[in-house]
């Protein structure tokens, strides 16, 4: 069982160019969640969804859009890349409710020039 | 809101010491509350949570945390570190409402070294 993978595990960007971060999961959970590292900061919420076919928006979501068209993949996609995105980005899961661990993947390390 | 303090961003113990890293949190209702831990150029992994089951809980790896509604804290100790327990540490509330979904508000991470 793989857990959550995600992809690419490091990129190197331009600013202004599109980018999409990959997450999939094989736990068949409801609740899947992007955040991103920054140093000092801890992890902020980038986006969320609660089950397929629904998001919502985390602390941090300008810049930022996500799909869940199904239960298993939750991409992440930047439109124009700024260098303030410069992050590294985990994506979790978990079953759902306020009590339940979330999973994390291994992240993607951003850089934008 | 809830928010979540972390005081102290690095902590330096030498091995077969005490480990206490400090969690606060704040919160109009009653919170779960999570530490996770993250070694290096990996994901965050569950050491332990709090669910109002017991105030004592144990985790993995030896850790374990109290809390405390009245000092509205959740502070994560070790009896005796290792020099496998150095890593970053992270401490993060559940809003406990309904139709908030699991997520969850980090701390700002505690960064623990452990000394030869």
């Amino acid at each position: 069982i793989a857990g959550i993978t995600q992809a690419p595990t490091s990129q190197i960007l331009a600013a202004g160019r599109r980018m999409t971060l990959r997450c999939t999961q094989d736990m068949r959970h409801n609740a899947m969640y992007w955040y991103r590292q920054d140093l000092g900061l801890g992890l902020r919420l980038i986006h969320y969804s609660n089950t397929a076919g629904t998001t919502g928006k985390g602390e941090v979501p300008d810049g930022y859009s996500v799909s869940r068209a199904n239960t298993d993949d939750f991409p992440l996609t930047l439109a124009s890349a700024v260098p303030s995105q410069t992050s590294v980005y985990f994506c979790a899961s978990s079953r759902g409710g306020q009590n339940n661990e979330q999973f994390f993947g291994p992240g993607t390390r951003l850089t934008v020039l | 809101a809830q928010s979540v303090t972390q005081l102290g961003s690095h902590v330096s113990v030498s091995e077969g010491a005490l480990v206490l890293l400090r969690c606060n949190y704040s919160s109009s209702v009653p919170p779960y509350l999570f530490w996770y831990v993250q070694y290096p150029n990996q994901g965050l992994q569950l050491l332990l949570k709090y669910t109002s089951a017991a105030t004592l809980v144990k985790g993995i790896n030896g850790f374990e945390a109290e809390f405390k509604k009245s000092e509205t804290s959740f502070h994560l100790t070790k009896p005796s570190a290792h020099m496998s327990d150095a890593a970053e540490y992270f401490c993060a509330v559940s809003p406990s409402r309904r139709n908030q979904g699991g997520k969850l508000i980090f701390g700002q991470g505690t960064e623990l070294s452990v000394k030869p």
